[in-house]
């Protein structure tokens, strides 16, 4: 069965600063990743997707992630944080057959400092 | 454009009433999923659809049903409902075919069982 750990439940950053979120996944096969962000008392908006090819991928709000099958992980990262990236992050991993729903972490939550 | 539309977006229920979820998706997908997200835990699965006329049971499918009656419309009932089932509720749709489609989701429906 595919799960994802996202070991940070909560991050604090410095506006200016530099983010990381980290994402391991367990999966049978070649994965497909996603991070998603969610504000508060929104729905889930796709950043960045990755299924093959260059395993660093570009995403909007200038967040990137890259892919590393030897660590299974899928980390997000953004080089400036701004103020409006306080939110909480998801990442999942999903399949392109059968029922293809996505298997979500418990996210990580981050707050942003002035 | 609409993209995925929940109803209603909140709901205070008492123990043992019942009630339905519309989700609706002007996207023409296929697939349609319906998610609860509750602290700590991510989203999880509660039920799929694959095509109108089709459900199937994702990971925490009991004391819920579904309909998909019209391809553009998904939805989840609560027979009875249950203080455990006091959650948000979120619905997302995507396509059947192509590589790495990611899911839609709407905006949410935040539901409280007293």
């Amino acid at each position: 069965a595919q799960s994802v750990t996202q070991p940070d439940i909560h991050i604090t950053v410095s506006e200016g600063a530099s983010l990381e979120l980290r994402c391991n996944y367990s999966y049978g096969a070649t994965p497909y990743l996603f991070w998603y962000v969610q504000s508060p008392g929104q729905g889930l908006q796709l950043l960045l997707k990755y299924f093959s090819g260059d395993t660093l991928v570009q995403g909007i709000k200038g967040f990137e992630a890259e892919f590393k099958r030897s660590q299974s992980s899928f980390n997000l990262r953004k080089p400036s944080v701004h103020w409006s990236d306080a939110a909480e992050y998801f990442c999942a991993v999903g399949r392109d057959t059968g029922r293809r729903a996505l298997t979500f972490g418990s996210g990580t939550r981050l707050q942003v400092q002035p | 454009n609409a993209g995925v539309t929940q109803t209603p977006k909140f709901r205070v229920l008492k123990t043992g009433q019942s009630m339905t979820l519309l989700c609706a998706q002007d996207m023409n997908h296929e697939y349609m999923y319906w998610y609860r997200q509750d602290p700590g835990m991510g989203l999880r699965l509660i039920h799929y659809s694959v095509g109108e006329g089709t459900t199937a049971k994702g990971e925490v499918p009991d004391g819920y049903n579904v309909s998909r009656l019209k391809k553009q419309n998904f939805l989840l009932g609560l027979e009875s409902a249950a203080p455990s089932q006091t959650s948000v509720y979120f619905c997302a749709s995507s396509y059947s075919t192509g590589v790495g489609q990611p899911q839609h989701f709407g905006d949410g429906t935040r539901l409280s069982i007293l």
